[in-house]
Order: C-alpha cells, then structure tokens, then sequence
C-alpha cells in the first residue's frame, strides 16, 4: 500500500527559481523522509523530519511537516540544473512497529537551463 | 568505504527461470529491505528483515524468496512464479532502531526475455 502521495507528479521549472514539492500520508507517523533519485539509480537520503518537529533545513533544502493535516513539503531554493531527479517522500508508519518505510509516487523535478 | 553493493547491475531471465539478485552491505545495518520499481513509478516493499534468520513479507512479496544469513547479505530470488518481474530493483539497508536513514544500493534491472 502507497502511504505518501506525492503532487505534483511532474515539475519543471528555469534555473534559480524555488520548487516545491507536497506529501500527503494517510496513517500517523514516526517520521517522514525526503529522497532523490538520479534516473535509473539508488535513492539518496535528502532529510528527516520526526513527527514533533515541523520544519527543518538543510542547505537549499526546506522542510515542513504538518501532522494535522498529514502533509509535508520539500522546498529547494535556488534551483540548478543539478537538482533535476525523482523526489519521494517515506513515511515510517504508526502503529506497524517493525521499521520499513512506505514510499509515495515521487515527484519528477526538471531544472531548466 | 562503507556502502551497499547490488550486483548485477542488469539481469536477463528467461520466462519459467529462478534469479537470484545479490546485496551486501558492510554498514552494520541490522535491517535490509527490497523494493520494487516500475517505470514512473514510487517503491514498492518486496521483503524486509530485522535481524539475522528473519523476515517479514511486504506488500508484494509474492513470487518473490529471500533469506537472510548472514547481516551483511540479504539475496532476492525472484521465482517463476512472479509473472510480472521486468523492473527495476533496490536493496536498502539501516539501523535496527526507528527514526534513521535508509542506505540504497544502486539497483539492479530485471529484463524477462
């Protein structure tokens, strides 16, 4: 079952403008997780945000997460062609106990020149 | 340098055959996981473990075996009774407690010929 949606499915913006991406979870959660993916790779731990915190910063990188409403955004500032991958958010779902996450449908994110 | 290492990075498989996909990691992680990846699609949890001689089934864990042991290797076979197995697969590993990062290998790709 996909616990997080991602929206949009697709993005694409010009280089230096900010992109934001949203999470929508169903079940309550521990903590949510923001990944990239480079076509055809593995997936790249972006940023954790726990259920008790909402809003976290990493770089370029904006995280908030809203419990109320089960939804969380990504936002990168200052975009550069580099960002241009898949994004997914992971949730660790409550009350499964074992540690797995859920992962939604990504977002795929196209930084133009 | 510490990592997780998926191999091969392409696997050909005749309709009816068994395949086994290799993941290794030298983390210490104590859990392992793999997912499932369609074109354009989010992950999908295939098998997970916890702990050395242990694993749990995810959502789609039909047609699919894997063992576990050893903690640093936690091998897929995809049986002949997956019917759908062209995909793309990840193997992902991370610390036996809630609240961390998961550590993705770089996949390998599944093609029925």
């Amino acid at each position: 079952s996909q616990q997080g949606e991602e929206d949009p499915q697709a993005l694409s913006i010009q280089e230096g403008e900010n992109a934001t991406m949203n999470c929508s979870y169903k079940t309550s959660i521990n903590n949510l997780q923001w990944y990239r993916q480079n076509s055809g790779r593995g997936l790249v731990h972006l940023i954790l945000i726990r259920s008790n915190e909402r809003e976290k910063h990493s770089g370029r990188l904006r995280v908030t997460l809203d419990t109320s409403k089960k939804s969380s955004s990504l936002l990168i500032t200052a975009s550069r062609a580099a960002d241009t991958a898949s994004y997914f958010c992971a949730t660790d779902p409550r009350p499964q106990g074992a540690q797995k996450l859920v992962f939604g449908q990504g977002t795929r994110l196209t930084i133009n020149p | 340098d510490g990592g997780i290492t998926q191999s091969p990075k392409y696997l050909f498989r005749k309709e009816g055959q068994n395949v086994t996909l290799s993941c290794e990691q030298n983390l210490n992680h104590d859990a392992m996981y793999w997912y499932r990846q369609d074109p354009g699609q989010g992950l999908r949890l295939i098998y997970y473990s916890q702990i050395v001689n242990d694993f749990q089934k995810g959502d789609i864990a039909e047609g699919y075996s894997v063992s576990r042991e050893k903690k640093e290797s936690f091998p897929l076979t995809v049986t002949s009774a997956q019917k759908n197995p062209t995909a793309f697969y990840l193997c992902a590993s991370s610390i036996q407690v809630p609240n961390t990062e998961a550590f993705f290998g770089q996949g390998t790709r599944l093609t029925v010929v």
